[in-house]
């Protein structure tokens, strides 16, 4: 059965600091997948997608980053955080539109 | 501007009636509707889709209803229960390969036993 796996489920960063969320798949191969970010009270805003290793689209400017080095994993990056980039982070895959997304169990990101 | 809008930031219903959640959009060429249910400090789980050529897709207790010419989509739930409890976001996307969703900012269903 696919399987979708995102670490760490909180975190807690100063301003400036690194970060590195990262998101893999189990049991399905070439999924397209998803970083969004959900902002209190709010929908979820697409932040990054893939269809495919190394291929990244970025949806919205900001200070983040996405890699996909391998076919089931994908990883959300930044070199120094805002305040602004609290929030809640979940990586999603898909393998058809219609199909809905599955999504990871998030990670609660609080930028101090 | 915000494409997928849920205008009921919540519902309150009473368990074994109906709940309905509502979604308006704004760009007519959405290929495909759906429906996710969230729990707190959880991923949103997939519940119900729709295709633009179609207007009702029912799945048990879940039925999802489009108008295409009013730009509306409603999701029924029959009969509420209070494990319903949870925020329901709407998207919407277009039939591409990369099959990128808008979303809603969510209704927040309370069932009252």
């Amino acid at each position: 059965s696919q399987t979708i796996h995102q670490w760490p489920a909180t975190l807690v960063q100063p301003v400036g600091s690194p970060l590195s969320l990262e998101c893999t798949v189990e049991g399905t191969s070439n999924p397209n997948l998803y970083w969004y970010r959900q902002a209190a009270g709010r929908g979820l805003q697409l932040l990054f997608y893939s269809v495919g290793i190394g291929q990244i689209s970025s949806e919205v400017p900001q200070n983040l980053s996405a890699s996909r080095p391998q076919d089931r994993q994908f990883i959300l990056s930044s070199k120094k955080l805002l305040l602004s980039d609290s929030g809640f982070y979940l990586c999603a895959w898909s393998v058809g539109t219609y199909y809905g997304y599955t999504f990871g169990s998030g990670t609660r990101l609080t930028v101090v | 501007d915000q494409q997928v809008k849920q205008n009921s930031p919540s519902l309150s219903v009473q368990e074994g009636r109906i709940s309905i959640l509502n979604c308006d959009y704004t760009n007519s060429m959405f290929d495909y509707f759906l429906w996710y249910k969230k729990y707190p400090a959880e991923g949103p789980t997939f519940l119900i889709s729709i295709s633009s050529i179609k207007d009702k897709n029912e799945d048990g207790r879940f039925t999802v209803f489009l108008n295409k010419s009013a730009k509306h989509l409603s999701l029924h739930i029959v009969p509420s229960q209070p494990g319903d409890s949870a925020v329901y976001f709407c998207a919407a996307s277009f039939n591409t390969n990369a099959g990128k969703s808008t979303f809603g900012d969510g209704t927040t269903l309370t069932v009252k036993p």
